[in-house]
């Protein structure tokens, strides 16, 4: 069974505009939520982790949310560029260290467009 | 900036054949992973590794043997590739104290055909 969802699966949006990514999780326990971006055929490159139990984060253009009473994460990309094209995947980890499990969401495919 | 290499980046080979991927990271991480990514999945672990000569077993591992020879190094064997294992394959690493991060390889692209 799935453990981590992400919404929507793709999105486009016009350069310069702003767009939210959605994470849902089901992962006990839930140590920590990561963001990464993928570019087309790359690896994953992390943007931001969050912790607390009710936890904000900022990385430039690149903010996120995280609520562990509803399991639930936003990413927020703000002033969209082309280069933000694409997939935002989501991870859960399960502990906080390399004995833990990581949970990986299948993606949102974010095209940005001139 | 942890450092993770993989080779090579692309390959294609046939059905039944005999393929190796190979992961290097320099970064004396004790840990070492093996993922598949597939459209529609998130990546899921096949095999993973705490250090040389020991071999974990992942959520995926049927039809996947590995091998950890060096701190440095962890190799993906296919002994008898088929084409449901026609994949993007990520290598990662970390550090048992690192909180969990992650250091994610290129990736390997594999056609079986």
């Amino acid at each position: 069974k799935t453990q981590v969802e992400q919404s929507p699966q793709s999105l486009v949006v016009r350069q310069g505009e702003n767009c939210v990514l959605q994470c849902n999780y089901s992962v006990t326990p839930d140590n920590h939520l990561r963001w990464f971006k993928q570019d087309t055929g790359k690896g994953l490159v992390s943007l931001t982790v969050l912790v607390d139990q009710k936890d904000k984060t900022s990385n430039g253009r690149y903010s996120a949310t995280l609520d562990k009473d509803a399991k639930h994460s936003t990413l927020h990309i703000t002033a969209t560029l082309l280069d933000d094209t694409a997939t935002y995947i989501c991870v859960v980890g399960d502990r906080g260290s390399a004995l833990g499990r990581l949970h990986f969401g299948a993606g949102t495919q974010l095209i940005v467009i001139p | 900036e942890a450092a993770v290499t993989q080779s090579p980046r692309n390959k294609v080979t046939v059905t039944g054949g005999n393929v190796t991927l190979s992961c290097r990271q320099t970064n004396s991480h004790n840990y070492m992973y093996w993922y598949r990514q597939d459209t529609g999945h998130g990546l899921r672990l096949i095999h993973y590794s705490y250090g040389a000569g020991n071999l974990q077993i992942g959520d995926v591992p049927d039809g996947y043997k590995a091998t950890r020879t060096t701190q440095e190094d962890f190799f993906l064997l296919l002994e008898l590739a088929s084409p449901s294992q026609t994949s993007l394959y990520f290598c990662a690493s970390s550090d048992v104290t690192g909180a969990g991060e992650q250091y994610f390889g290129p990736g390997t692209r594999l056609t079986v055909l």
